[in-house]
Order: C-alpha cells, then sequence, then structure tokens
C-alpha cells in the first residue's frame, strides 16, 4: 500500500477554509485515496474519496494533483466542530481494501 | 437506522478474566472488522470479517479471538485479558463494493488492572 505523510498538527481560524495536505508519491494507478477525521473520543468519520478527479461532498472537497502523488482535504467553512484529526489513507480496491491502515494523522485545531 | 453500535461503553476486567465486546450493524454491511487505538496511536487492526462464517486476521490478532454467524454481528472474545489490552476498541463495518466507505461505531474503552 501507498505510504502517505501528512503534518502533525495545523491551526484554522473559524469561517476561514482549512486545507490538510497528504502526500502519497507512491500510490498505484488503481488505488483511491480517502480522508476520514476523529473526533476526540469518537468512532473515526469517512469524509471523502476520490482516485483521480476532484470531488466536493456536503462535508468537503478533495483536490488530488494530475499526477496523483499528493491532495488536499478542504474544508471551505471550518467551524469548532470540525476540531479533530484527520487520515489521509491510500488504498487499492482489490479484494482487502477495506482494511485501512491509519497512520498519525493531522490534528487540525479550528480557533474562534 | 442505528448504524454500528458497540457494548459496553466503558469496562474494567482484571488480569484474566475473559469478556466479549459486542458490535452490531444493521445496514446489511457484508464487511466487519475490530481495531484498537492506544493513546497517541493510530487505529490498528485486530480481526476482519468479509461475510458470515469467514473471518480472518488483521495486523494485531494474539490475544484476541471473532466468530461471524450473522450478518449483524460481529464480537470479539478476550479470552484472558492482559493489562497489555487496555485500549479502546472500534467496530467498522462497510459493503463489499468499492468504494468501501467504513462506518466506526462509538468504541468501547477497556481497561485491564
Amino acid at each position: 500500500d501507498a505510504k502517505t505523510t501528512q503534518p502533525p498538527s495545523m491551526d484554522c481560524a473559524e469561517g476561514r477554509a482549512a486545507n490538510l495536505p497528504c502526500n502519497h508519491s507512491t500510490i498505484s494507478g488503481n488505488e483511491y485515496v480517502y480522508w476520514y477525521r476523529q473526533i476526540h473520543s469518537q468512532g473515526p468519520q469517512y469524509i471523502i474519496h476520490g482516485l483521480k478527479n476532484n470531488e466536493t461532498n456536503e462535508m468537503a472537497s478533495l483536490i488530488i494533483t494530475e499526477d496523483r502523488k499528493s491532495s488536499t482535504l478542504i474544508l471551505p467553512h471550518a467551524t469548532l466542530r470540525d476540531t479533530a484529526v484527520y487520515y489521509c489513507i491510500v488504498r487499492g480496491i482489490i479484494q482487502g481494501a477495506q482494511k485501512l491502515v491509519f497512520g498519525q494523522g493531522t490534528r487540525l485545531t479550528i480557533n474562534p | 437506522n442505528a448504524g454500528v453500535t458497540q457494548t459496553p461503553k466503558f469496562q474494567v476486567l482484571k488480569t484474566g478474566q475473559s469478556m466479549t465486546l459486542q458490535c452490531a450493524q444493521d445496514m446489511n454491511h457484508e464487511y466487519m472488522s475490530w481495531y484498537r487505538q492506544d493513546p497517541g496511536m493510530g487505529l490498528r487492526l485486530i480481526h476482519y470479517s468479509v461475510g458470515a462464517g469467514i473471518t480472518d486476521q488483521g495486523e494485531v490478532p494474539n490475544g484476541y479471538n471473532v466468530s461471524r454467524s450473522t450478518t449483524e454481528d460481529f464480537p470479539l472474545r478476550l479470552l484472558s485479558a492482559a493489562p497489555s489490552q487496555t485500549s479502546v476498541y472500534f467496530c467498522a463495518s462497510s459493503y463489499w463494493v468499492p468504494p468501501y466507505e467504513q462506518y466506526f461505531g462509538p468504541g468501547t474503552r477497556l481497561t485491564v488492572t
């Protein structure tokens, strides 16, 4: 599986866009990029995923570079409830893809 | 639709005791799994199942047993608890088709003394 690299922590002001980077330079052609987050003491929550194209849903946008070696999760109008650890995970779609491997993630703090 | 439920929320065991952590989902997901999370660390996969009657080991399976007799339930058994098993345990489920987005339960906080 492709390894991911994320900054250990980030801060963002409430109401601003939070941009969380992820490097996955060894990603292969059939591997998706997934983002999950974990709010303190809760179970992880799925946010979004993508393969090649940029994706948007009600929670966030995912921007994947053309070479697919990095991506950025964008929370367009961050609120205090978005304070959490954000995990970027790369997995293929072959059998066993559900076996998510969580790294250390990025601890995002939204400041009032 | 309750999603993924876990019981109990909290549990304290003495070394050597046994117990079962319960996990249930009502989304008809084929895939279910158990993770543990230790302070300051990411989640580590213990066991998983791709359907009733089928289970397999994750990266940290020692000391834990699982079985999957129904689609809905996936209990995790600790046969002889050890202090090293003090952790927060999360159960997750997903469909067996892409994109495999997983739904997690609220967790069980286990302390072994």
